[in-house]
């Protein structure tokens, strides 16, 4: 059982760029979160989705993100016209949702570089 | 509201002991702990709820004092495998939302 794949790995990007990152969850997952990771800093929320639909996105700056997960195929996180200060580590996490406690599954990242 | 975590950072030797402490301001549901290695992603290593109830790892033990919204991983007997950054995280609600992480605390084990 394949876990929660995103891609891509590393990304590099200029200034004014868009930047496209994927994130398939694990089978069986229908909640996905994405989170992003400043170097030596903790994990920010930025959004959490399920199919089709926007759950919370309190964490996402209002202007140049986006997030998207369509009934087919990956969740995206787009950012458009990048800036340096975009550079960080996002990382996706799914889990099975519904109430209670969730546990979280995260993938291995997509590191994002402004140059 | 983000957690806090204490310490920021931890150094111990092999076989040493290390507590790491994750405080709310606000009440909490559950409490979740993850283990980050440099440059990968956070491996979840145990959830704790409001009531008691635990899942988790055999090795690892932890506590959820509700009253003073607190929770403490207990790391015995350190190994070097234990080295990386633990995340706290916290649930405000059942409702299946998004956990808030803490900044993180810094463990490495030395030989």
């Amino acid at each position: 059982n394949a876990g929660v794949m995103q891609n891509p790995r590393h990304l590099v990007r200029r200034r004014g760029q868009e930047a496209r990152l994927r994130c398939s969850p694990m089978k069986g997952h229908s909640h996905v979160y994405w989170y992003r990771q400043l170097p030596e800093e903790g994990l920010k929320f930025m959004v959490y989705l399920q199919k089709e639909n926007i759950i919370d996105e309190s964490g996402m700056p209002k202007e140049r993100f986006s997030a998207e997960f369509p009934k087919e195929g990956p969740s995206i996180l787009r950012i458009q016209q990048v800036v340096r200060g975009d550079s960080a580590a996002y990382f996706c996490a799914s889990s099975e949702g519904g109430s209670g406690a969730n546990v979280l599954t995260f993938g291995a990242g997509s590191r994002l570089t402004v140059l | 509201q983000q957690p806090v975590q204490s310490p920021q950072a931890v150094i111990l030797r092999e076989g040493e002991d290390a507590v790491i402490n994750c405080s709310s301001s606000k009440a909490l549901y559950s409490v979740h702990w993850y283990r980050q290695k440099h440059g990968e992603a956070p491996v979840f290593l145990m959830i704790l709820l409001k009531g008691g109830e635990q899942k988790g790892h055999d090795k690892i033990s932890a506590s959820f004092n509700e009253k003073k919204q607190q929770s403490s991983l207990y790391l015995t007997a350190s190994q070097l495998s234990y080295s990386g950054t633990y995340f706290c995280g916290t649930e405000m609600n059942n409702a299946g939302n998004m956990l808030t992480f803490g900044g993180g605390t810094r463990l490495m084990v030395k030989p």
